[in-house]
């Protein structure tokens, strides 16, 4: 069973659409995240929340919209995609929001603005 | 202010060599640590991790060293082998920041 579990693996699209990634942890965590990898490899967090409550919003543009139905479950949606929305999302999770315990990472979905 | 960076972008070491990877952290207030080896298309795993109290802590083949006087950590992996090829990459949580703050990361290649 994988612990984190998102879709879609690859996502190619042309600028000014709307595109969702999904997020789904099987490990009984409060609190689940979005990190966005650059081309140069680094990881950046964008959101994070903890049992449906949004904890952290990295200043991303509102264009990115999480939506976390239950605490098991966070979605990603983006409008208006633009180039420099391509990159790799990571969803992860964690037992709790505070910071200092791992995370469980899933494996990615590679975003590719067209 | 927070960032978390790495002495050397890549490393190549031989097959059975030891590894050391370095890794730099700026604030004082930071209070855990963590390291994670991401595979070529898979998702960052978790490695070994360490709090601000202890100073070293070992696991299966890894250890990871914390020197609070020069805000430096390190990973060492023992005998290393083809599988460990990957990036690795430090991150680091200020107290009461709620997130972890992540490096470049470091590629590790294993010559045969």
């Amino acid at each position: 069973d994988t612990a984190v579990s998102q879709t879609p693996k690859y996502l190619v699209t042309q600028m000014g659409n709307d595109k969702s990634i999904k997020c789904e942890q099987n490990l009984g965590h409060d609190t689940m995240y979005w990190y966005k990898q650059d081309s140069k490899k680094f990881l950046k967090i964008m959101f994070s929340y903890n049992n449906k409550e949004l904890i952290i919003n990295e200043t991303v543009p509102n264009r990115f919209s999480p939506k976390s139905p239950d605490k098991a479950h966070l979605n990603l949606h983006i409008n208006s995609l633009e180039l420099g929305d391509s990159a790799v999302y990571f969803c992860a999770s964690s037992l709790s929001y505070r910071g200092d315990e791992k995370l469980f990472f899933g494996s990615g979905t590679q975003l590719s603005v067209l | 202010g927070e960032s978390v960076g790495l002495h050397l972008p890549t490393l190549s070491v031989q097959e059975g060599d030891n590894s050391i990877i370095n890794c730099a952290y700026s604030n004082s207030a930071s209070d855990y640590f963590i390291w994670y080896k991401q595979e070529s298309g898979k998702g960052p795993q978790f490695i070994i991790d360490i709090r601000s109290n202890m100073d070293k802590r070992q696991g299966q083949r890894v250890t990871v060293l914390l020197n609070k006087t020069v805000k430096h950590l390190s990973l060492q992996i023992a005998a290393t082998q083809p599988g460990d090829s990957a990036v690795y990459f430090c991150a680091e949580n200020v107290q009461g920041a709620q997130k972890l703050v992540f490096g470049q990361g470091t590629r590790l290649t294993i010559n045969p």
